[in-house]
């Protein structure tokens, strides 16, 4: 089955700093990543749609200029929260589909962000 | 506006107690519906996709059901290893654009 990879699957970083989070389709293209935040025993919440070759679109209270979608390939979109601060430790998770028929999005492992 | 909640928020059962989640939705044009597991930690695994009221699909112990309102998840003889929050979602509309419930957190106790 289709296999969605996440790196790292935990960082810790001070506030003020930026974070990179990858996520990979490891045996199969997609032209649209999916980026969604979880705070503690909490749902899913969509964060953005990441697009290959264009701009990403964002849902509505998502600050674009905060978190960084780049989806520069066809099996890679990367997540960058920008200036971090406490405020946006979370658990980040991506998700992907081969876009056949009827294929549902599978997820990564997700990325515990913790900023001190 | 579309929506989707899960009950009940939390369930504990013993080994072998079978019991039901509940999804009920309220969506326009509904293109889909999700169920997935989430371990603690972990990101969501995909269970079953429903379509059209009336379709039923079967994994092992969890068999999920869909009518125009909710779908229910069946549990059939759970074990430990069943414990986790199960989820389910509807079709946003985008492309595999999933908007999720709440969840509901099983415990299956030995």
């Amino acid at each position: 089955g289709a296999v969605v990879s996440q790196h790292p699957s935990r960082v810790i970083c001070k506030s003020g700093t930026s974070v990179k989070i990858e996520c990979r389709s490891l045996d199969f293209q997609a032209t649209t990543m999916f980026w969604y935040r979880q705070f503690p025993k909490q749902s899913l919440m969509l964060m953005a749609t990441s697009n290959e070759g264009s701009k990403a679109t964002y849902e509505q209270g998502v600050e674009k200029d905060k978190f960084l979608i780049n989806h520069a390939s066809l099996t890679l979109s990367t997540l960058t929260v920008t200036s971090a601060h406490p405020e946006d430790s979370s658990f980040y998770i991506c998700s992907a589909s081969d876009q056949t028929y009827n294929s549902p999005l599978h997820f990564g492992n997700g990325t515990r962000l913790t900023v001190t | 506006e579309d929506q989707v909640t899960q009950s009940p928020e939390a369930l504990r059962l013993q080994e072998g107690e079978s019991s039901s989640l509940n999804c009920s939705y309220t969506v326009s044009g509904l293109r889909g519906l999700f169920w997935y597991r989430q371990d603690p930690g972990k990101g969501p695994e995909f269970l079953f996709t429903l379509y059209s009221a009336g379709e039923e699909k079967e994994k092992e112990r969890l068999k999920a059901t869909l009518t125009k309102k909710e779908s229910f998840l069946h549990i059939t003889a759970p074990k430990p290893e069943d414990s986790a929050t199960y989820l389910c979602a509807f079709d946003g509309g985008a492309t595999n654009k999933l908007i999720f419930g709440t969840g509901t957190l099983l415990a299956v106790q030995p």
